[in-house]
């Protein structure tokens, strides 16, 4: 069965924190990894990441996969209020179904 | 911003009606998805669809029925709603000739609550 386990489940820090969240994953037919942001409504997106190694970033937010270990992970650093919300992990499958397996997400929040 | 349109935004309803939500969209986008979103669960996928009248299930697909007779109309269908169907619904979509992003636009969601 597909999955994709995200930890940790919820975590609260202070505002300046550097905050690392994972996500590993065992799905068929492996194509890219995806990191959505879900604040009050809709997600939206973070990065996707399709090779082992290369980092992605942007601004204070960053991520990086490793296919031979299977995980990701979603770095903040010097974490501000507004990066509270739950951090969505999700794989994307190739072939056929065309579609993303999501995990239950990590809630992040951050206090002043 | 992409448009998606979902509705009802807001739905209460209850044991045994039927409830149609509708998610349209203006891109044409050829791919579109229909996820829950419960607590503890994350998003699940109940169904898709990868063109005019072609859909699939996704892993809690149960009580659920689609239709898309157009490109930019995908119906979620709840032929006898139940309170284990009170959740979060969110409507998303992909380009076609992005799709090997994997990059989805959703919705603002519609809350349903079954009574």
């Amino acid at each position: 069965e597909d999955k994709v386990v995200q930890s940790p489940l919820s975590l609260v820090v202070h505002e300046g924190d550097t905050v690392t969240l994972n996500c590993s994953y065992e799905v068929t037919n492996f194509r890219s990894l995806l990191w959505y942001k879900q604040e009050k409504k809709a997600p939206t997106f973070l990065f996707m990441l399709t090779s082992s190694g290369i980092e992605k970033k942007s601004g204070r937010l960053s991520s990086i996969l490793d296919k031979k270990e299977l995980f990701s992970i979603l770095n903040i650093t010097a974490t501000q209020t507004g990066d509270s919300a739950i951090y969505l992990c999700a794989v994307f499958q190739q072939g056929g179904s065309e579609k993303l397996v999501f995990g239950k997400g990590t809630k992040l929040t951050v206090n002043p | 911003d992409a448009g998606i349109t979902q509705s009802p935004r807001h739905k209460v309803t209850e044991t045994g009606t039927p409830v149609t939500l509708r998610c349209h969209q203006t891109e044409n986008h050829r791919y579109m998805y229909w996820y829950r979103q419960d607590p503890g669960h994350g998003l699940r996928l109940i169904h898709y669809s990868y063109g005019v009248k072609d859909t699939d299930k996704g892993e809690v697909s149960d009580g659920y029925s689609v239709s898309r007779s157009k490109t930019e109309d995908f119906l979620l269908t709840l032929e006898s709603a139940t309170s284990s169907q009170t959740s979060v619904y969110f409507c998303a979509i992909t380009e076609s000739q992005v799709v090997d992003t994997g990059e989805l636009f959703f919705g603002e969601g519609s809350r349903l609550t079954v009574l």
